[in-house]
């Protein structure tokens, strides 16, 4: 079957540096994307990894392993506004983008 | 300003109707998608259609139809086959379905009675 595993909740403390994970398990593989949601709004893209290695985008990188199916988001300096569901997601053979049911992730001041 | 809109945010039905879904998009994109997201819940794909007067199922499109004829536009209509149409409905875009980029609409929050 086809499927992304990632924590349904994370909690950090502001200003800190969160690491939310994805595991996946898909029919051909072109990348790893990441998305975020705010309650209520709609996703958003953050990044892509096609290739290992680490992307960096401002406070925001994503990581990916292609041997061991793996990637994750990290996210520096963290901000109250960080405050949101993370998406991973990956786009199958079919050309069917899959999404993971979501990281909660929670900041405390 | 370039961008995807849905409309309406709120929609309330009684159990039994037939509702339709607007989302219009003038990115110039040719793939268009409708996902379903459920409280906890990932985002689940209903339809998605790669170019105009073309469209595929994607993994619970039943009690669901779209149509595709124009480029902008991508109505879904829940029917009343839907046995539980109640969910907020997410409609995005991509510049084609080679590209994992997708753009979200706001949303359409339906609640049947």
């Amino acid at each position: 079957g086809q499927s992304l595993e990632q924590p349904s909740e994370v909690t950090a403390v502001e200003g800190a540096i969160v690491q939310i994970n994805c595991t996946y398990q898909t029919s051909g593989f072109y990348g790893l994307s990441w998305y975020q949601q705010h309650d209520g709004g709609a996703p958003t893209f953050l990044s892509y990894n096609a290739l290992d290695g680490l992307e960096e985008t401002g406070r925001f990188s994503s990581f990916l392993s292609r041997s061991d199916s793996y990637g994750y988001l990290l996210l520096q300096e963290l901000q109250m506004k960080d405050s949101a569901s993370y998406f991973c997601a990956v786009r199958n053979r079919d050309d069917k983008i899959i999404f993971g049911k979501g990281t909660r992730l929670h900041i405390l001041p | 300003d370039g961008g995807i809109t849905q409309s309406p945010k709120y929609l309330f039905r009684k159990e039994g109707q037939n509702v339709t879904l607007s989302c219009e998009q003038n990115l110039n994109h040719d793939a268009m998608y409708w996902y379903r997201q459920d409280p906890g819940q990932g985002l689940r794909l209903i339809y998605y259609s790669q170019i105009v007067n073309d469209f595929q199922k994607g993994d619970i499109a039943e009690g669901y139809s779209v149509s595709r004829e124009k480029k902008e536009s991508f109505p879904l209509t829940v029917t009343s086959a839907q046995k539980n149409p109640t969910a907020f409905y997410l409609c995005a875009s991509s510049i084609d379905t080679n590209t994992d980029t997708q753009y979200f609409g706001p949303g359409t929050r339906l609640t049947v009675l």
